[in-house]
Order: C-alpha cells, then sequence, then structure tokens
C-alpha cells in the first residue's frame, strides 16, 4: 500500500514568502506528526494531531509556524515570513493509533530560504 | 527538554565486520527505539523496546533497553553494505513526545 507522501519534495523559496508543504498519511492513520530535521541532526518534534485537531504543538518554534488538518487526513504545514534558518528538511509521519511508536516517516520536503 | 547523547557520531567499517551504537540521556524514558535513514528518505523503524532490560532482536539487528531506562545500546552484527546510512534513536516519553538522538553515520568498505 501507499506509505506517507509529502509533496513538494523540495522547495526554493526567498527571505519573507510564505510556504506550504503538504503531507498525505497513510489512509486510516489517525496520527500525523511533523518533524523539522536540520543537516546533521534528527528529526525535532514540532506538533502532533490526533484526527483533525492539533494535540500538542508545543514545538513550533514561533507563530509563524501553523499547521492545519482540517479533515483528519491530509495535513499542511504553513511558514509565514520565511527566514534563512528555516532551511531544513520538513519530515511528517503517521501512526495508525494515538501517538504509539510506530510512526510511518514519509521521504520529506527539503526547504531551501535564500 | 530531554537531550539525547548518541555517539559515535560516525563508524567506518570493513563488511562483515559487526557494529555497535549507543545512546543515552539524562532523563527517563517509557519507550526506546532506533531508526535507519538512507539518503533523500524518511526514517524507518528498525527496533522498539517497551520495558527496562528488554533485549531483542531484528535479524541481524539486536538493541537493549537500559535498567536505568535512560539508555540504550544497538548492535549489528556481519555489516554489509546495504547497512550504510544514519541510525537514529529515539526515546519516547509520551504518546506524542518523541525525542531523537543527532544519529550514527554508518559506512561500510567492501
Amino acid at each position: 500500500g501507499a506509505g506517507v507522501s509529502q509533496t513538494p519534495s523540495n522547495k526554493v523559496t526567498e527571505k519573507g514568502k510564505y510556504v506550504e508543504l503538504r503531507c498525505d498519511p497513510i489512509s486510516g492513520h489517525t496520527a500525523l506528526y511533523w518533524y523539522r530535521q536540520s543537516l546533521g541532526q534528527g528529526p525535532e518534534f514540532l506538533i502532533y494531531f490526533q484526527g483533525t485537531g492539533a494535540a500538542d504543538d508545543s514545538g513550533l518554534p514561533n507563530d509563524r509556524f501553523f499547521a492545519v488538518r482540517p479533515e483528519g487526513s491530509v495535513s499542511t504545514l504553513k511558514i509565514q515570513r520565511t527566514e534563512r534558518g528555516d532551511s531544513a528538511v520538513y519530515l511528517c509521519a503517521s501512526s495508525p493509533d494515538s501517538g504509539g511508536p510506530h510512526q510511518y516517516f514519509g521521504p520529506g520536503t527539503r526547504l531551501t530560504v535564500l | 527538554g530531554q537531550q539525547l547523547n548518541q555517539s559515535p557520531q560516525s563508524m567506518f567499517i570493513q563488511e562483515g565486520e559487526d557494529v555497535s551504537m549507543n545512546c543515552t540521556s539524562s532523563s527517563i524514558f517509557n519507550t526506546w527505539l532506533w531508526y535507519k535513514q538512507d539518503p533523500g528518505e524518511g526514517p524507518v523503524l528498525l527496533i522498539a523496546l517497551y520495558k527496562a532490560g528488554e533485549l531483542t532482536s531484528n535479524g541481524r539487528l539486536t538493541a537493549q533497553f537500559g535498567i536505568t531506562r535512560k539508555d540504550s545500546f544497538l548492535n549489528i552484527s556481519a555489516s554489509i553494505p546495504s547497512d550504510v546510512g544514519i541510525y537514529f534513536c529515539a526515546g519516547q516519553l509520551r504518546n506524542n513526545d518523541m525525542r531523537f538522538g543527532a544519529g550514527t553515520r554508518l559506512t561500510v568498505k567492501p
């Protein structure tokens, strides 16, 4: 079956622009996570959805970052007024239950802010 | 927040050799996990450990959940070229709170 998919695979933008990153989780998975992975580092938790609601957004670095999951499936991570420090790989993961350890990761979106 | 210290940072080994890497934390975790990440891909779960002292194998991989719940190790026996990649430990406290180490980059020379 299809795994977690993320689009675009690469995004290059200019400082100050707005970007949206999309995640399609595995069908039927209720939990969805966003992580940010900087070069040479492990993934860093951003936000967790259980169904349509953001159950934990404590990892979002500031109010320029926002994520939605309006129908409990696809999620969009939105970054306003991008900064060069936002450059990273943004990973999405989903799991079949409420936050079990078996998270299935997508390939990520590599964001480059010039 | 909790910080995971993973070592070594990188390893260069000959095909057929055994490999060992470990992860320590100043905090206690309920679950320890080991992931492998290939270039351009997301991490893939290798082994999950749920109880202190637990020793679990997955093929040539063996991992243990430390007794103190603050550490874990991963061993790979008889390495092969496809073992190349970055290995991450992760500790999970609550269901949605997973912290990753910085990774061990493994290179296997044929």
